[in-house]
């Protein structure tokens, strides 16, 4: 089974569209996150949730609104797509890492493109 | 800030070759560090990682000790193989912070 999972895994689509990427994991974690990776292979984090409580939002245009229906569960809701925002976008979990040694457990990414 | 520096690649090795990847890190108070590996088309897996000060992370063949006096988490591996092929990424996390801050990444490649 797989522990953290996204859907879809490829995404292209024209700019102006607004388009979902879905995340579970079922690995009882209780924290969630959103991370990009350019085209460059640089990652930095997007969102923190824990709980279903947002804790990070790190300054990401308000284009892009996460929602955690439950801990098991956190989605990307992304509006009037940009040619900017193509890149791979990874989700993960980890136990409540607020002791900051917490393994982080990373899905298999979407591929976003933009066109 | 906290920040995470990683040697510049790519790297290029034979087989059987010794592997160095050097990572500093700036970070107040005492991180968490890691490597993690990306295999061509995948997600994020860990390889190893150290919470304190002087504590050596291992898996795989792969060491990494945590030196606070020169802040540095260097990955060291004896012996390389083909497999070995992958993007590398150090990383940091504070306590508190809920998050990873990762290196550039360095892209490895063995040649048979």
């Amino acid at each position: 089974d797989t522990a953290v999972s996204q859907t879809p895994k490829y995404l292209v689509t024209q700019m102006g569209n607004d388009k979902s990427i879905k995340c579970e994991q079922n690995l009882g974690h209780d924290t969630m996150y959103w991370y990009k990776q350019d085209s460059k292979k640089f990652l930095k984090i997007m969102f923190s949730y824990n709980n279903k409580e947002l804790i990070i939002n790190e300054t990401v245009p308000n284009r892009f609104s996460p929602k955690s229906p439950d801990k098991a569960h956190l989605n990307l809701h992304i509006n009037s797509l940009e040619l900017g925002d193509s890149a791979v976008y990874f989700c993960a979990s980890s136990q409540d890492s607020r002791g900051g040694g917490e393994t982080q457990y990373f899905g298999p990414g979407t591929r976003l493109l933009v066109l | 800030g906290n920040s995470v520096t990683q040697m510049e690649g790519p790297v290029t090795l034979s087989e059987e070759a010794f592997l160095t990847i050097n990572c500093t890190y700036t970070a107040t108070g005492y991180p968490s560090l890691f490597w993690y590996v990306q295999y061509p088309g995948e997600g994020l897996q860990l390889l190893l990682k150290a919470t304190k000060a002087d504590d050596k992370g291992s898996n795989k063949g792969f060491e990494a000790t945590y030196r606070k006096e020169t802040t540095s988490f260097h990955l060291e591996k004896g012996s390389v193989q083909v497999s070995d092929s992958a993007v590398y990424f150090c990383a940091l996390s504070r306590q508190g912070a809920q998050k990873l801050v990762f290196g550039q990444g360095t892209r490895l490649t063995i040649n048979p």
